[in-house]
């Protein structure tokens, strides 16, 4: 079974640097993209990034670049969302997902196939 | 722009039927996948590629697309369909990343 399983829940103060994690299991880790969702208190779904551990191609988007740090650790399957100095705004909870492929008459079509379970950050003083 | 429009939400009677839209220039040459998130629960993927479901997703759920939208229609709607509904298409990345639409909630009274 393809699973991403996501570290726990973290409460952090403003300033203080933070990394938590989604491990993959049930697939080749190194043959899909892995990205990062944010969801604040009561909003919708954002995306913050995406990387493929096979090369280690990072894409960030506009609003998240410079804010946080993507990574991965092949060894054990395990991919990295870091702050290295957290804000109130960053209180919300984070997904990681898989990004799938499928061919169908003769294209490619994409889409997050496997979600993890979620890791709520709260930073507050 | 690559922003997606969805309405706020909607409301359907157990067992009829719903249509969810999403608008967005991105649509007019692209496909929208469509996400189900229960309340307090990770998203998951319910279509994608236009109008195909991933194994475990009920045949209610069906995918559209004419001009600038994208449609989800449940048919037949269930109590456990509740839930908040957002599309998903490509933006200036491609599907690396995307857009997200703005999300719909969705009550089955």
């Amino acid at each position: 079974e393809v699973q991403l399983v996501q570290s726990g829940a973290e409460v952090k103060k403003p300033g203080e640097s933070l990394k938590i994690s989604c491990q993959s299991s049930g697939y080749v880790f190194t043959n899909y993209w892995i990205g990062w969702v944010r969801q604040m208190p009561g909003k919708g779904l954002e995306w913050m990034g995406i990387m493929y551990p096979g090369d280690s191609d990072i894409r960030y988007s506009p609003s998240f670049q410079g804010q946080v740090t993507i990574s991965a650790d092949k060894s054990i399957s395990t991919t990295y969302l870091q702050w290295s100095s957290l804000k109130a705004s960053d209180t919300a909870m984070y997904y990681c997902v898989r990004r799938g492929s499928w061919y169908i008459g003769g294209h490619y079509y994409y889409g997050m196939d496997v979600w993890g379970q979620g890791t709520t950050v709260t930073v507050s003083s | 722009s690559s922003e997606l429009t969805q309405d706020p939400a909607v409301s359907v009677a157990l067992g009829q039927t719903v249509r969810i839209t999403c608008q967005g220039d991105s649509l007019r040459n692209s496909y929208a996948n469509w996400y189900q998130q229960r309340p307090g629960q990770a998203p998951i993927l319910v279509i994608y590629a236009y109008n195909s479901r991933p194994s475990g997703i009920p045949d209610r759920f069906s995918g559209s697309s004419s001009g600038n939208t994208a449609s989800l229609t449940i048919t037949g709607a269930q109590a456990d369909d509740e839930a908040d509904y957002y599309c998903h298409s490509r933006d200036s990345s491609g599907y690396h990343l995307g857009v997200f639409g703005t999300g719909t909630k969705v009550t089955v009274l």
